[in-house]
């Protein structure tokens, strides 16, 4: 069974653009969260999808927005980027009823 | 405020010994406990995983132990290989949400 895999790998932006990363769960996982990971704060929750609805949101700015589409895959957008933006930013599914997640490889994301 | 720390940011032991990482929590509410494993510029992947139900689990050369009325928890790694090398997270979660909150680490070296 394929794993959770994440497009594109890496990135290079500037600041004030926008940016949209793409995540595929493990097929029959309705359940995707997002967590980004800086040298200085480590691996931090962003927000879960399940069936097409935000149910948890960490604490990140508005700038930081998602989406998940009937077939479960997700979408991660940041706008008016910033320096601090830059980082690992990682998608996780489940299945609905599991607690454990698995990851993707991750987006590597360098504002300059 | 940390809500899981893992107090060694590294630890080095000689192949064919004990490797033992520890985890600390302070939210009483969690009730689900992983470690995953890291290497650079790769997403986490999932190890083991415990239960607040239990106080050990076992898989292969990989045993959790919990000690809930200390808030602790430690990775067993029995015998180490050269290959364990990585970054080690702990991560823990409340059943009924997703958040997984991590904790920032512990680097592994293990010499051949």
């Amino acid at each position: 069974k394929a794993g959770v895999t994440q497009t594109p790998r890496y990135l290079i932006k500037t600041r004030g653009q926008q940016v949209t990363l793409s995540c595929s769960p493990i097929s029959g996982h309705r359940s995707v969260s997002w967590y980004q990971q800086t040298p200085g704060q480590g691996l931090q929750f962003l927000f879960e999808y399940f069936s097409e609805t935000q149910r948890n949101k960490g604490n990140f700015p508005g700038r930081f927005s998602g989406r998940q589409f009937s077939n479960s895959r997700s979408e991660m957008n940041v706008s008016t980027l910033e320096l601090g933006d830059s980082a690992l930013y990682l998608c996780a599914s489940r299945r609905g009823t599991e607690e454990t997640q698995y990851f993707g490889p991750g987006t590597r994301l360098l504002v300059l | 405020d940390q809500q899981v720390k893992q107090n060694s940011p590294s630890l080095s032991v000689q192949e064919g010994r004990i490797s033992i990482l520890n985890c600390d929590y302070t939210n009483s509410m969690f009730d689900y406990f992983l470690w995953y494993k890291k290497y650079p510029a790769e997403g986490p992947t999932f190890l083991i995983s415990i239960s607040s139900i239990k106080d050990k689990n076992e898989d292969g050369r990989f045993t959790v132990f919990l000690n809930k009325s200390a808030k602790h928890l430690s990775l067993h790694i029995v015998p180490s290989q050269p290959g364990d090398s990585a970054v080690y997270f702990c991560a823990a979660k409340t059943s009924g949400y997703s958040t997984l909150t991590f904790g920032k680490g512990t680097m592994l070296l293990v010499s051949p």
